[in-house]
């Protein structure tokens, strides 16, 4: 089993409906990222969390750390929004090391 | 600012050759690293390194090599390409490695060996 469980896998979407991705994680950690990942480009860092929530523009991200679970949220869903959203955990028992999740494709339908 | 600059985007490889990756990054960052992407799983930490002079294995660092002789550049090589490295390669980049660091990451190369 995957330390770090996102889902759904794959999410479809039409233009402004709200979406949530969830991530799991199963070991102790001091940080939790959520990245996106563009068709043929790179990764981008989105938020970085400890505890509580952050937001970013249209973009919320949430983590619960007694639950082991983050959330990452877009209000008013938009096709540019498609693209691989990726939760990555650091974890002081594993050196800190990231541990990332396999990710969820998002497609924003117009 | 170019940010992390990972060359070349695309490559093909026949087993046995070698071959180097390079990276390197504009923004003074200490904290570099290398990891690689398959179908279906996260990205995995290949090698990663802390300064110059100082590199240390990640979660999957057979079969690669790197070494840190400036801060800017992070080479990742292949002394004997194998089908099982197949794969996109990331490399990435923030100022300490610190956990509450965002990083920064290269637009990837990807790997074919045939």
């Amino acid at each position: 089993k995957n330390e770090v469980e996102q889902s759904p896998q794959n999410l479809t979407a039409q233009e402004g409906e709200f979406i949530t991705i969830n991530c799991s994680y199963s070991v102790g950690i001091s940080a939790l990222h959520w990245l996106q990942q563009h068709p043929g480009g790179g990764i981008v860092s989105l938020f970085m969390l400890s505890s509580g929530k952050k937001k970013h523009g249209r973009l919320i991200a949430t983590i619960n750390i007694q639950e082991k679970h983050s959330s990452l949220h877009i209000t008013a869903s938009h096709p540019r929004d498609s693209a691989v959203y990726i939760c990555a955990v650091r974890s002081p028992s594993r050196n800190n090391d990231m541990r990332f999740g396999a990710g969820t494709r998002l497609t924003v339908k117009p | 600012n170019a940010g992390v600059t990972q060359t070349p985007k695309f490559q093909v490889l026949k087993t046995g050759q070698s071959m180097t990756l390079q990276c390197a990054q504009d923004m003074n960052h200490e904290y570099m690293s290398w990891y690689r992407q398959d179908p279906g799983m996260g990205l995995r930490l290949i090698h990663y390194s802390v300064g110059a002079g100082i590199t240390d294995q990640g979660e999957v660092p057979n079969g690669y090599n790197v070494s840190r002789s400036t801060t800017e550049d992070f080479p990742l090589r292949l002394l004997s390409a194998a089908p099982s490295q197949t794969s996109v390669y990331f490399c990435a980049s923030s100022w300490t490695g610190a956990t509450n660091e965002k990083l920064f990451f290269g637009s990837g190369t990807q790997l074919s060996v045939l």
